[in-house]
């Protein structure tokens, strides 16, 4: 148990529609870093937030958005969404402590499938 | 990020040492080598990761060659339980968090 988690674990829904994905962090991470694994593009990643601020983007899509709010948790917002959004979505933390090296601590996922 | 290159897929006897490799040759001398793996579809899991001396811990060994052009992850023993995808990403720890995921090895363990 890497101490992150998130909910919902599965989520079925339709196209066009809009779904939140949630991630707590290990306790005192500050960072938090969406991933997407998808079976055509592996694991990626998509942006990350730090202490509230987003901190840096990857291939996410407009369409996507994600905060942070001041209990550290995250959401990630996907709207509109396509059959090919279709994926399991990771959430990973880190302390960012500045002291050492920063390892991130993945959750279990939430698996996204649109019908 | 230097980009890394593993085999596809490897197999390995139960209670053997299983021997992961990876070349990293186009490494800088701020990027540290981690490695993460991934069983079935959980989230990936968090190996162990080194700059350039060798680093065990209780889940692995890393080798990292002298040129720090590749490095080996070694699996002492071997269970069934350690069958999974097994990423090698070599990353920056300053303004570069994100982790860069390849195509990673695919480890069956056998009885």
């Amino acid at each position: 148990d890497s101490g992150v988690t998130q909910t919902p674990k599965h989520l079925i829904t339709a196209t066009g529609q809009r779904v939140t994905l949630r991630c707590s962090p290990r306790s005192g991470d500050l960072s938090v870093y969406w991933y997407q694994q998808s079976l055509d593009q592996g694991l990626q990643f998509l942006i990350q937030y730090y202490n509230g601020e987003e901190r840096a983007k990857g291939n996410i899509l407009e369409r996507f958005s994600a905060q942070q709010f001041p209990d550290l948790h995250s959401e990630l917002n996907l709207s509109s969404l396509e059959l090919g959004d279709s994926a399991l979505y990771f959430c990973a933390s880190s302390d960012r402590s500045g002291e050492g090296t920063d390892t991130q601590y993945f959750g279990p996922g939430t698996r996204l499938t649109v019908l | 990020d230097a980009k890394t290159t593993q085999p596809p897929s490897m197999d390995c006897a139960e209670g053997r040492a299983a021997n992961l490799p990876c070349n990293h040759s186009t490494i800088s001398g701020n990027e540290y080598v981690y490695w993460y793996r991934q069983i079935h579809s959980q989230g990936p899991q968090y190996i162990i990761h080194g700059l350039k001396n060798n680093e065990t811990n209780e889940m692995a060994s890393l080798i990292i060659t002298e040129d720090r052009k590749s490095s080996t992850l070694i699996l002492p023993h071997a269970t069934l339980r350690d069958t999974a995808v097994y990423y090698c990403i070599v990353r920056a720890l300053i303004n570069t968090d994100k982790l860069i995921f390849g195509t990673g090895t695919r480890l069956q363990v056998f009885p």
